[in-house]
């Protein structure tokens, strides 16, 4: 079946450090493809996607490009802010018109001043 | 905009007893709810869909009597814990969509904590 597999967390760094969260997927189809944030007290807030092989997807200094020929969705930041402390998730739709979301299992990050 | 709300945030129940959760899309309407579930460390596991004046779809190993989903209005779906018992107990989370607007993607509200004592 689909799924999602993330880096295990928690993930702690410095301000200003690079950010990469691996996501690696597994699907019957060709997927569109979701990095989710969720911030403290919050509910799950879309960051940004790519619905094709070679998108990349960015938002708030935050990107991750759908590679096709290594089943990944990484996310990367350049220079992390203390803002920017959530969790992640990676998540896969598939099927144009599909509802249902597959979820990988997040990864806490923390960012220290 | 599209912004959901769940209550309660949280809450603490006697095995056997019921609990209803609501969730509410603020400011738009939503043709489509979902509701997921959440272990600690595990991912969202979707538990059922739910379509407005239809029956909700469950997902597969999903109890649909344990679990009673009522999505009477555009922006309300409730979810009914019949009966619960410790291994209920988990973080509940639920999403809602309006399909053909400019709101196509899931907005999620914050999650309740049901902890059956």
């Amino acid at each position: 079946g689909d799924s999602v597999t993330q880096m295990e967390g928690p993930v702690t760094l410095s301000e200003e450090a690079f950010l990469t969260i691996n996501c690696t997927y597994t699907a019957t189809g060709y997927p569109s493809l979701f990095w989710y944030v969720q911030y403290p007290g919050e509910g799950l807030q879309l960051l940004l996607k790519a619905t094709k092989a070679d998108d990349k997807g960015s938002n708030k200094g935050f990107e991750a490009t759908y590679r096709k020929e290594t089943t990944s969705f990484h996310l990367e930041k350049g220079s992390v802010q203390v803002s920017d402390s959530a969790v992640y998730f990676c998540a896969l739709r598939v099927g144009q018109g599909a509802q249902k979301l597959v979820f990988g299992q997040g990864t806490r990050l923390t960012i220290n001043p | 905009g599209a912004v959901v709300s769940q209550h309660p945030s949280w809450v603490i129940c006697k095995s056997g007893t019921s609990v209803k959760i609501e969730c509410r899309s603020l400011d738009f309407q939503a043709t489509t709810m979902f509701w997921y579930r959440q272990f600690p460390k595990q991912s969202l596991m979707l538990m059922a869909t739910s379509n407005e004046g239809s029956k909700a779809t469950y997902e597969q190993g999903v109890e649909k009597d344990k679990f009673l989903i009522n999505h009477a209005s555009l922006t309300l779906s409730t979810l009914t814990v019949t009966s619960a018992h410790p291994e209920d107990s988990s973080f509940y989370i639920c999403s809602a969509r309006a399909p053909g607007t400019s709101l196509n993607e899931q907005f999620f509200g914050p999650g309740t904590r049901l902890t059956v004592l």
